[in-house]
């Protein structure tokens, strides 16, 4: 069974730092899906990657399939990119998702 | 406006007395999936489907039916609701298959947060 760490689990920052949340999980999977969950419950959806690199803005989502990881980075970090970032792995062969448990992270002004 | 709607937001009800959650989509999406989100265990996957009448059960389908009849809703069923359902649930869709090659991203609804006395 694939199981999925997060870390870490919280984070503060100031605002202006560069912010890398980690993601590993345990068994070859399909594709690696980022989520930022809002202070107030809302979920979005910010990268599915299979391999590589995908940017977009000040978010960059890397995976390494050798080792098992990925990683979020957020530059120039600002108070609004505070929330609940969330790592999911897609199983091979089906549509089903393992969730990591998430990393708060806090910016301060 | 593109969008994921859930109905209720927020139910209480009591043991054994069965509910339905509903979904709906206008986005003409293929994937849909049911999560229940809880403190210290994030989310977990109920249910899925990847198109109309094809569904499968993702990681904690106990306690729970879903169907898929026409494409723009999902609704989830939990016939006898038990207190270990309290939880907040979301619904998400998406344009195709998540590992179909093309990696869509989902949209997710707002969340229904039930509890279950």
């Amino acid at each position: 069974k694939n199981e999925v760490e997060q870390s870490p689990q919280n984070l503060t920052a100031q605002e202006g730092e560069f912010i890398t949340i980690n993601c590993s999980y345990s068994v070859g999977i399909s594709a690696l899906h980022w989520l930022q969950q809002h202070p107030g419950g809302g979920i979005v959806s910010l990268f599915m990657l299979s391999s590589g690199k995908k940017k977009h803005g000040r978010l960059i989502a890397t995976i390494n399939i050798q080792e098992k990881h990925s990683s979020l980075h957020i530059t120039a970090s600002h108070p609004r990119d505070s929330a609940v970032y969330i790592c999911a792995s897609l199983n091979f062969g089906n549509e089903k998702l393992t969730f990591g448990t998430g990393t708060r992270l806090t910016i301060i002004p | 406006e593109a969008q994921v709607t859930q109905n209720p937001r927020y139910l209480i009800t009591v043991t054994g007395k069965k509910l339905t959650v509903t979904c709906s989509q206008n986005m003409n999406h293929e994937y849909m999936s049911w999560y229940r989100q809880d403190p210290g265990l994030g989310l977990r996957q109920i249910y899925y489907s990847m198109n109309v009448e094809v569904t499968d059960k993702g990681d904690v389908p106990e306690g729970y039916k879903v169907s898929r009849k026409e494409k723009r809703n999902f609704p989830l069923i939990l016939e006898s609701p038990s207190p270990n359902q309290t939880s907040l649930y979301f619904c998400a869709s998406s344009l195709s298959p998540l590992g179909q090659g093309v990696t869509y991203e989902q949209y997710f609804g707002p969340g229904t947060r039930l509890t279950v006395t």
